[in-house]
């Protein structure tokens, strides 16, 4: 069974820095990787879809990158924002597991 | 892209009673669907895994008897916890996606589920 782990737990910024969350899995023959945001008591946003093919994926000041030989993948969140803040996940398919989450705090 | 409402929003009920929960895909046609419990400040737990006109694939320790899932038609799953209890109160969420395995899957916003 796959498993997916985040780290950090939890991580808390001031505003305008960058920073990198982290997602490892054990299985990498995996089709594809989605990192997703969720408020407290929300369900998930979907912030990018990285396919096996790719190695990296951006989005505004969102950039995920995927490396599957190492089964890891990085979020990368450029100058962050109070509005930021919320609970990061990486799920993998083929049933989506999902890691243990990153939560996050920016401060103003 | 596409959409999958999840209904109802929130729900309570009282023990021992049932309470259905339906995820439905509107712009596409959902060959299989998830189904995953959240505790609080817990991450997402799979629970089962549902393929349209197929029996649901229930993941380790959850009880296929007490949570039952149909998948009658490419556009809807249900949910149905069964006799519920206040451990069952959790956040419910349901995820679709095509046939293709290299796509991405579309999440509903879930649902509370409380028992009271």
């Amino acid at each position: 069974k796959q498993e997916v782990t985040q780290i950090p737990a939890a991580l808390s910024v001031p505003e305008g820095e960058n920073l990198v969350l982290n997602c490892s899995f054990t299985d990498s023959a995996i089709y594809n990787l989605q990192w997703f945001r969720q408020d407290p008591g929300k369900g998930l946003t979907s912030l990018l879809l990285i396919q096996s093919s790719q190695r990296e994926q951006t989005s505004g000041r969102l950039n995920a990158s995927l490396d599957k030989s190492s089964g890891r993948s990085t979020l990368y969140i450029a100058a962050s924002q109070p509005g930021d803040s919320a609970t990061y996940l990486c799920a993998v398919p083929n049933q989506f597991y999902f890691g243990t989450g990153t939560s996050l705090t920016v401060i103003p | 892209g596409a959409v999958v409402s999840q209904h109802p929003s929130w729900v309570i009920c009282k023990s021992g009673t049932s309470v259905k929960i339906e995820c439905r895909s509107l712009d596409f046609q959902a060959t299989t669907m998830f189904w995953y419990r959240q505790f609080p400040k817990q991450s997402l737990m799979l629970m089962a895994t549902s393929n349209e006109g197929s029996k649901a694939t229930y993941e380790q320790g959850v009880e296929k008897d007490k949570f039952l899932i149909n998948h009658a038609s490419l556009t809807l799953s249900t949910l149905t916890v069964t006799s519920a209890h206040p451990e069952d109160s959790s956040f419910y969420i349901c995820s679709a996606r095509t046939a293709y395995t290299n796509t991405e899957a579309f999440f509903g916003q879930g649902t509370r589920l409380t028992v009271v």
